[in-house]
């Protein structure tokens, strides 16, 4: 299995731009997970879903901020329009079934810059 | 609600050196406890995990035993290499998503 894939690696991007952050979870995978990384607040969970459904989005900053999930292999994270503050690294995960024991696999994460 | 308290960093040390990286946490349920590290430039994956009391993970390494009277989780290493080098993240789930801690960052230098 390739494993958790997210496109594009970088973006660079001006301020009020519209940004896409694309990422497809492991086949046979239940949950998926978006995270932000940050030198100030570490590792924040933004929104995850469950069989495609979105289940906690209180992670989500702003109105700005949306995510879909419109299949099982497909999920997608918006940001309109950007800003420099979210500038950060933005992780997708996913996990075979409820929470506790079993292992979220990360991807290697969206390097995101705001100008 | 729940959470996990970690050593700040960053932490540096010598090849060979011993290590230890302190986890507490806060639960109101039985939650499972993980290690997860972070390499430079990658996505965090799983190190080790507990599943419940007094149970010891280990890979690697790296060991950590869950103890249920401290609520800790404290990751240890005998001997670090210069691979080693990353930042470590303890989390704990109990009926909701993984809630991590800050993290610690350790470097090993040769």
């Amino acid at each position: 299995d390739a494993g958790v894939i997210q496109s594009p690696r970088h973006e660079v991007t001006e301020m009020g731009q519209e940004v896409t952050l694309r990422c497809k979870p492991i086949s046979g995978h239940d949950y998926l997970f978006w995270y932000r990384q940050t030198m100030m607040r570490g590792l924040e969970l933004l929104i995850y879903f469950n069989n495609n459904v979105p289940i906690d989005d209180s992670g989500m900053p702003e109105d700005r901020f949306s995510a879909k999930m419109p299949n099982a292999s497909f999920s997608t994270l918006k940001i309109q329009p950007s800003e420099p503050r979210d500038s950060a690294v933005y992780f997708c995960a996913s996990t075979i079934s409820r929470f506790s024991y079993n292992e979220q696999f990360f991807g290697p994460g969206t390097r995101l810059t705001v100008l | 609600g729940d959470s996990v308290t970690q050593m700040e960093g960053p932490v540096t040390l010598s090849e060979e050196a011993f290590l230890t990286i302190n986890c507490t946490y806060t639960a109101t349920g039985y939650p499972s406890l993980f290690w997860y590290v972070q390499y430079p430039g990658e996505g965090l994956q799983l190190l080790l995990k507990a599943t419940k009391a007094d149970d010891k993970g280990s890979n690697k390494g790296f060991e950590a035993t869950y103890r249920k009277e401290t609520t800790s989780f404290h990751l240890e290493k005998g001997s670090v290499q210069v691979s080693d080098s990353a930042v470590y993240f303890c989390a704990l789930s109990w009926d909701t998503p993984l809630v991590f801690g800050k993290g610690t960052r350790l470097s090993v230098i040769a």
